[in-house]
């Protein structure tokens, strides 16, 4: 079965980090991008960042709300992504999922996600 | 990188059709047949629907379809039923790899 995984949220005070895990399982993910999406309770959904495969560098980018306090990275030999987060602010509140992108720009393996709380 | 514009709601009875509408930019939606289209029932992930935008994933009904003039998407959902009723994302890439999700619609089934 196709499925993406992840892990390691919880409540963080502001200022603080987590670092979220996203596993996958059921396809070749050493070639796959992987992107984390979030959303907060109640709004809607919003780009956070992404990793490209080994193919294409490993190159990163991401939202300009998070760019220089989250870094995406993975390990292919486990087949997982993860997400650096620092300097946590309480608008980083939200259910964090990972899903998988194809090359025309859809998603089409989500995760169930895991979620952030920052608050003190 | 704004946010795709969705409207807030739509709605239509058991049967009839819905069209939710999602407007871009020459830089997004405009630029790129890469539109996509979620459902997202309340508690769940998102499920894709549509994909460069008229494609229908494997095992998506053909009541949903998708469209795109300019910069504005759109999709359709024809011959409602109670399960449709939920909220859809619109999203398109948007250049150097990135993508934009649109503001988001709540459809009810009335």
């Amino acid at each position: 079965e196709v499925q993406l995984v992840e892990s390691g949220g919880g409540l963080v005070q502001p200022g603080g980090s987590l670092k979220l895990s996203c596993a996958a399982s059921g396809f070749n993910f050493s070639v796959s991008a992987i992107h984390w999406v979030r959303q907060a309770s109640g709004k809607g959904l919003e780009w956070v960042g992404r990793i490209r495969s080994k193919a294409n560098s490993y190159v990163t980018a991401y939202a300009a709300s998070v760019k220089g306090r989250f870094t995406i990275s993975r390990d292919d030999s486990k087949n997982t992504a993860y997400l650096q987060m620092n300097s946590l602010k309480s608008e980083d509140t939200a259910l964090y999922y990972c899903t998988r992108l194809r090359a025309t720009g859809y998603m089409d393996v989500w995760g169930k996600g895991t979620t952030v709380t920052v608050s003190s | 990188q704004s946010a795709l514009t969705q409207p807030p709601s739509a709605s239509g009875s058991p049967g009839q059709s819905v069209t939710i509408s999602c407007t871009g930019t020459s830089s997004d939606v405009g630029g790129y047949n890469y539109v996509s289209w979620y459902q997202q029932h309340p508690g769940k992930a998102p499920k894709l629907m549509i994909y460069e935008v008229t494609k229908r994933p494997s095992g998506v009904p053909d009541r949903f379809s998708g469209s795109k003039s300019g910069n504005t998407a759109s999709l359709t959902v024809s011959g409602l039923q109670a399960e449709d009723e939920a909220d859809y994302y619109c999203s398109s890439y948007a250049g150097s790899n990135n993508l934009v999700f649109g503001t988001g619609t709540k459809v009810t089934v009335l």
